[in-house]
């Protein structure tokens, strides 16, 4: 099993271009995250999605926006990038909230805006 | 609000040397806790769920133990493939379905 695939792995964005990141699972899990890490603060939610055709803020949405495109996939788009963007971005996976809340994440997107 | 907050930030230890790690946090009602093992450029990978006080959890060389306050991840006789960022983690209070994340743990076993 692939479990959760994120591309691209790498990449460097000028300040106010736009990009999407992709995420793909193959768990046939109904909910998906996009998380966000930096250094010292942890991982800080984005975007969630419980179920295929819902999508819910985290604690960091602003300047992104996010597309459930079908139970698999899960994509984070960037609109106008900024330099406080530059992030390693992860995206995850679960059955469902709640109480089974194991996740499985992806390897990750490295993110420099310059 | 919730917080989480792991000690401590780094943590060097000899093979075989025995240790523990802490997660303390503050939430409106715990609705379980959980471990990660992060290894460098890759994604965080499950540990354990712990959901009351008293309870305890072990895998290998790992132990996870919950108070009310805080919990534990006891390492015992670490080896070098231990060596990793340890994150800890709570449901959110506002919705379970969102984690708030410590900062972790960043543990080196030298050999």
């Amino acid at each position: 099993n692939a479990g959760v695939t994120q591309t691209p792995k790498f990449q460097v964005l000028k300040t106010g271009q736009s990009m999407t990141l992709q995420c793909a699972q193959d768990m046939n899990h109904n909910s998906m995250y996009w998380y966000r890490q930096d250094p010292g603060m942890g991982l800080r939610l984005i975007y969630y999605s419980a179920s295929e055709g819902t999508t819910d803020k985290g604690e960091v949405p602003n300047g992104y926006n996010v597309s459930r495109l079908n139970k698999r996939e899960f994509s984070l788009r960037l609109e106008s990038a900024a330099p406080s963007q530059t992030s390693v971005y992860f995206c995850a996976s679960n059955k469902q909230g709640g109480q089974n809340t194991e996740a499985f994440f992806g390897q990750g997107t490295r993110l420099t805006v310059v | 609000e919730d917080q989480v907050t792991q000690s401590p930030e780094a943590l060097r230890l000899q093979e075989g040397e025995s240790s523990s790690l802490n997660c303390s946090y503050t939430v409106s009602g715990l609705r379980g806790l959980f471990w990660y093992r992060q290894d460098p450029g890759k994604g965080p990978e499950f540990l354990f769920t712990l959901y009351s006080a008293g309870e305890e959890k072990e895998k290998e060389r790992l132990k996870a133990t919950l108070t009310k306050k805080e919990s534990f991840l006891h390492i015992t006789a670490p080896k070098p493939e231990d060596s990793a960022t340890y994150l800890c983690a709570v449901p959110h209070w506002g919705s379970a379905r969102q984690l708030t994340f410590g900062s972790g743990t960043q543990l080196t076993v030298l050999p």
